[in-house]
């Protein structure tokens, strides 16, 4: 299995900071990552699907790059509706994994 | 409109086995390059896929639950139902459901049902 890792699991900031969030895969995915917010007591919410393209509806202050095994999810000003936990899935091979996830959390 | 809900029994005994069922509208699983998956949350813990069915029938399941899952689909009904049999209170999850379009990621998802696992 292609194993994903989110450092760090809590990511501490205030708002209109600019929020870098990393994901590791063991193997090279190529650019078949997507992001996820999720909020306590709902559904996942995907932000970014292809490494880098914007889900329609997401707000552009979200943006996605990184190919290959090192990728990173960027909030350009961080939101009070931003302060959720953040989840990357590779979906270049099964089964799909998800990483252990980021939470940002108010500094 | 996309929407998707779970629906089954919120408490299951252990070694039994659980049914859920995705019902969704606005979309067809016999549309090219679209998928519905299962996933799932143990509480306080990270998500795991599960399983996927395809437009075309071709199916993944996750090794990880040893073969203990089964994907039915009924396109008349707009449905698709899963099975995860001799269940386990390891298995106590929130199980969701969503659409997912090949190339990109599940971008459609129900609100999940809780399952507990439980004698």
């Amino acid at each position: 299995d292609i194993q994903m890792t989110q450092p760090p699991s809590t990511l501490s900031a205030s708002v209109g900071d600019r929020v870098t969030i990393t994901c590791r895969a063991s193997q090279s995915i190529s650019s078949w990552l997507a992001w996820y917010q999720q909020k306590p007591g709902k559904a996942p919410k995907i932000l970014i699907y292809k490494a880098s393209s914007l889900q329609s509806g997401v707000p552009s202050r979200f943006s996605g790059s990184g190919s290959g095994t090192e990728f990173t999810l960027t909030i350009s000003s961080l939101q009070p509706d931003d302060f959720a936990t953040y989840y990357c899935q590779q979906y270049s091979d099964y089964p799909w994994t998800f990483g252990q996830g980021t939470k940002v959390e108010i500094k | 409109q996309i929407t998707l809900k779970e629906s089954g029994p919120t408490l299951v005994e252990p070694t039994q086995t659980l049914t859920l069922t995705c019902t969704f509208s606005g979309f067809s699983l016999t549309t090219n390059s679209v998928g519905v998956g299962w996933v799932r949350q143990p509480p306080g813990r990270a998500l795991e896929w599960l399983a996927v069915t395809h437009w075309n029938g071709v199916e993944h399941h996750n090794p990880s639950v040893n073969g203990r899952l089964t994907i039915l689909r009924d396109t008349s009904k707009n449905q698709v139902v899963l099975e995860m049999t001799n269940m386990d209170p390891a298995d106590t999850a929130t199980y969701y459901c969503a659409r997912r379009l090949v190339w990109q990621g599940m971008d459609y998802w129900g609100q999940g049902i809780l399952v507990t696992v439980s004698s």
